[in-house]
């Protein structure tokens, strides 16, 4: 399985401030996806990022909030934009490889927003 | 409408025994189901699957079990040891999707020594 690395891997932001997360991935992947965990709550999916187009976004999150870039198909970043104490979460990429439909995480960015 | 449901939030087991976890779901085109650990602070790690022409599938001491008639799944760990306290997730994904998973919303597993 894909090796999948995250930064930063934690931080304590401000509200009303962004935050950039960088996933990096050692092998080329298509499809990668964004996910937030909030506490005592089960995985929610962000978006699907795309390589060489817009994400595609689930209800409820929208690319002015969460802006999501794939430049290529070993990296992508997501941005908590404009954050406020509701984002406190931990946020996790993770790409889909081989047979089975698997899903494969990072180690997760755990944010607290004061 | 949850289409993957974990109704035990919780599960305490001793050391030793054999841990069941359970899963149901409401989408008949769910066409493969999977496991996940978690720790905290941690990705989630997965564990086993189990496509829906089989019944059965088998890794180490990890046995996953479906019943498409009930449309319900179950993990069996045995024996069950203490690196296995985790919150367990259960995951289905349907034909027409692309790696995309509908999740479960978890079990907390406790292994007493």
């Amino acid at each position: 399985s894909a090796v999948i690395s995250q930064k930063p891997s934690r931080d304590i932001c401000q509200r009303g401030t962004s935050l950039t997360i960088q996933c990096q991935v050692d092998s080329q992947v298509t499809m990668m996806f964004w996910y937030r965990q909030q506490p005592g709550q089960s995985l929610t999916l962000i978006a699907t990022a795309n390589q060489g187009s817009e994400a595609t976004y689930e209800s409820g999150f929208v690319i002015d909030k969460f802006p999501i870039s794939r430049p290529n198909l070993t990296f992508s970043t997501l941005t908590v934009s404009n954050m406020s104490p509701e984002d406190s979460s931990i946020y996790l990429c993770s790409v889909g490889q081989g047979a089975g439909k698997t899903q494969y995480f990072g180690p997760g960015t755990r944010l607290l927003v004061l | 409408d949850q289409q993957v449901k974990q109704n035990s939030p919780s599960l305490s087991v001793q050391e030793g025994r054999i841990s069941i976890l359970n899963c149901d779901y409401t989408n008949s085109m769910f066409d493969y189901f999977l496991w996940y650990k978690k720790y905290p602070a941690e990705g989630p790690t997965f564990l086993i699957s189990i496509s829906s022409i089989k019944d059965k599938n088998e890794d180490g001491r990890f046995t996953v079990f479906l019943n498409k008639s009930a449309k319900h799944l179950s993990l069996h760990i045995v024996p069950s040891q203490p690196g296995d306290s985790a919150v367990y997730f259960c995951a289905a994904s349907s034909m027409d999707s692309n790696y995309q998973l509908i999740w479960g919303a978890g079990t907390k597993l406790i292994i007493k020594p």
